[in-house]
């Protein structure tokens, strides 16, 4: 299984809504990232989460909450956001090798999220 | 201040032919490149990277060029083939820094019959 998978595909949410993203891999990897990206952007890192933990976050307003409950699944949970949000989220994942990760990511499809 | 620079959006090439994609960086601190090919609808999928301490790497149609004292890498794909028609993004690692991805702006590859 070399496939990250992300749901759902596409979402609507107003601003006082609360919403999760999932991303999930099964390929042992046990780096998993968050990127956002807006039209006609490249991809902008959010969060990665290394063995687990939290070890980066790009200054990521609050309203945008990651968690890691185990090795294979990422979540992303949105309360309280704002139409500039709208963008297509994106979840990557990498192997450990060697005393780091390896540099090639894997990336799922995305979710589409429009904030109305 | 965009790290990667990819100054060409679009690029349109004849099957069969070479396609040669471009990319620059500013800053020497990046230690190893990535190629990334997209479709519509679907997430950045890995292509070929290159060290910075190498300036070539092949992998089949796929090559990529690193020339360091200009900054500069560029990705070669001979013979082009319609299958080869999505956005590609150039991005760039730097030295201790092997989880963040910085990426260009992408460029646009159409390969016309």
């Amino acid at each position: 299984d070399t496939e990250v998978t992300q749901t759902p595909k596409h979402l609507v949410m107003g601003m006082t809504n609360k919403k999760s993203l999932k991303c999930e891999q099964h390929m042992g990897h046990r780096a998993m990232y968050w990127y956002k990206q807006k039209a006609k952007k490249p991809p902008e890192l959010m969060f990665v989460y290394s063995y687990e933990k939290l070890s980066i976050n790009e200054s990521v307003p609050s309203r945008f909450s990651p968690e890691c409950p185990n090795s294979s699944l990422l979540n992303l949970h949105l309360h309280a956001l704002q139409p500039e949000d709208s963008a297509l989220y994106l979840c990557a994942s990498s192997q450990p090798t060697g005393g780091h990760f390896s540099y090639e990511q894997y990336f799922g499809p995305g979710t589409r999220l429009t904030v109305t | 201040d965009q790290q990667v620079k990819q100054n060409s959006p679009s690029l349109s090439v004849q099957e069969g032919r070479i396609s040669i994609l471009n990319c620059d960086y500013t800053n020497s601190m990046f230690d190893y490149f990535l190629w990334y090919k997209k479709y519509p609808a679907e997430g950045p999928t890995f292509l070929i990277s290159i060290s910075s301490i190498k300036d070539k790497n092949e992998d089949g149609r796929f090559t990529v060029f690193l020339n360091k004292s200009a900054k500069h890498l560029s990705l070669h794909i001979v013979p082009s083939q319609p299958g080869d028609s999505a956005v590609y993004f150039c991005a760039a690692i730097p030295i201790q820094g092997a989880q963040k991805l910085v990426f260009g702006q992408g460029t646009r590859l159409t390969i016309n019959p």
